[in-house]
């Protein structure tokens, strides 16, 4: 299976920081890497999809580069409602993967 | 719009069996497939299986095999997910998933609520 490692685990970051979360897969996944925000008690949503196109809905402040094995995604002005824990997907293989999350908490 | 609706919570004893349904509506429901993620408590998600609501094909995450089955009725266009010989733990919440994308891209659209099964004696 591919393994994707995300760093940092958290990070507490004031409004108005830029924030970068970054993901690693153990191979290969092309574009097929998608990032997830979910917030306690609530199911995951998703933010970006094949790298760095945005979902409908979601701030433009929202960012995702890379390609390969390594991406990123930023916020480039950290919100109040930013809160929560950042998931990476790939979807490359049949066997999907996440990271293992990272939490953002606003200071 | 699109939802999807899960079945409530549910309390099992370790080797029983658990079925959890995924009701959906406001799309073709054919069209898109669907996952199972489940998520144990304070831990990260974990994708289980797919399933093609189109002809049923599955396939299944490797630490499931052999006590997991997805299944689909068109009829009611509900998913459902049956996990058998529970273990306290799969104490976890259990979200079903509808599929996006299409031959450029493949994500997890539209998420249910989540169903919380507790296994324990």
């Amino acid at each position: 299976d591919i393994q994707m490692t995300q760093s940092p685990s958290s990070l507490s970051a004031s409004v108005g920081d830029r924030v970068t979360i970054t993901c690693r897969a153990s191979q290969s996944i092309s574009r097929s890497l998608n990032w997830y925000q979910q917030k306690p008690g609530k199911a995951p949503k998703l933010l970006m999809y094949a790298i760095s196109s945005l979902q409908t809905g979601v701030p433009s402040r929202f960012s995702g580069s890379g390609s390969g094995t390594d991406f990123t995604l930023t916020i480039s002005s950290l919100q109040p409602e930013d809160y929560g824990t950042y998931y990476c997907q790939q979807s490359y293989s049949t066997t999907k993967t996440f990271g293992q999350g990272t939490r953002v908490e606003i200071k | 719009q699109v939802q999807v609706v899960q079945s409530g919570a549910e309390v099992k004893k370790p080797g029983a069996s658990v079925k959890v349904s995924c009701k959906t509506s406001g799309y073709p429901f054919t069209k898109y497939g669907f996952s199972w993620v489940r998520q144990a408590p304070g831990q990260g998600l974990e994708w289980m299986g797919w399933i093609s609501a189109y002809n049923g094909n599955t396939n299944y995450a490797q630490k499931f095999q052999g006590r997991i089955t997805m299944t689909t009725d068109t009829s009611t266009t509900t998913a459902y997910m049956e996990l058998r010989s529970l273990r306290s733990d799969d104490t976890a919440v259990y979200y079903c998933v509808r599929e996006g994308g299409d031959n450029t891209a493949y994500y997890f659209l539209y998420w249910g609520q989540g169903t919380l099964v507790t296994v324990s004696s």
